[in-house]
């Protein structure tokens, strides 16, 4: 099945810089790479995604990017600020497997002001 | 409009008791998916349904781990036999489209301790 590496697990900048999280999968055939945020205690949401026919789509201060011969994806926040401060997961999904989305293990972000 | 909720939102478990967590997808929404998610770790898929059809339980880790939506709206996972290591925080999520692909919604989730 689908298996999707997430790096790093932890992540600490300063207020102001850029953070980048990346993650890798296995299936060549997934098509949908969806990015969420779980701050603690609250239930994940949808920040980003990008589907397989397009290499980078942007939203004010996140983007992603995707290398579909490399089978890695990234998410980059620009200018951090302490309210980004939370867990990121990365995801991968591939139709014919089923239904599923497979998520990474996670990287907690920890913005300091 | 009202988001995915779920309840309890926390429940305490004897091991060997059998629970039973619910939960209220969005209103229309045709998918509906169940996750596990442990300490630190991503969500695991354990099964969806698209409406009352249940299409994918291949993420249930045993036979003691049951779902139901037999109206095509709420949805109960039930667990018979608890052991401590079903002690995890249980997601739902839901979406209007069909399958993966698009934003799931996800309820606030059951932090299920089985002691």
């Amino acid at each position: 099945g689908e298996n999707v590496e997430q790096h790093p697990s932890t992540l600490s900048v300063q207020e102001g810089d850029s953070a980048v999280i990346k993650c890798t999968y296995s299936d060549s055939a997934s098509n949908y790479f969806p990015w969420y945020k779980q701050e603690l205690g609250k239930r994940p949401q949808l920040i980003i995604d990008i589907r397989s026919n397009v290499g980078e789509k942007k939203d004010q201060r996140i983007a992603v990017t995707l290398n579909k011969t490399a089978k890695h994806f990234s998410l980059h926040i620009t200018e951090t600020q302490p309210e980004d401060s939370a867990v990121y997961f990365c995801a991968a999904y591939f139709g014919d497997a089923g239904n599923m989305l497979t998520f990474g293990g996670g990287t907690r972000l920890m913005v300091k002001p | 409009g009202a988001g995915v909720s779920q309840s309890p939102r926390y429940k305490v478990a004897k091991r060997g008791q059998d629970v039973a967590l619910r939960c209220d997808p969005i209103s229309g929404h045709v998918s509906l998916f169940w996750y596990q998610q442990a300490l630190g770790q991503g969500p695991e898929f354990l099964t969806y349904f698209q409406n009352e059809a249940q299409l994918d339980k291949s993420g249930l880790p045993s036979d003691r781990f049951f779902a139901e939506r037999p109206e095509g709206s709420v949805s109960t996972l039930k667990i018979q036999r608890t052991q401590q290591e079903d002690s995890a925080v249980y997601l739902c999520a839901s979406s209007p489209r069909i399958a993966g692909v698009g934003e799931q919604y996800f309820g606030p989730g059951t932090r299920l301790t089985v002691t």
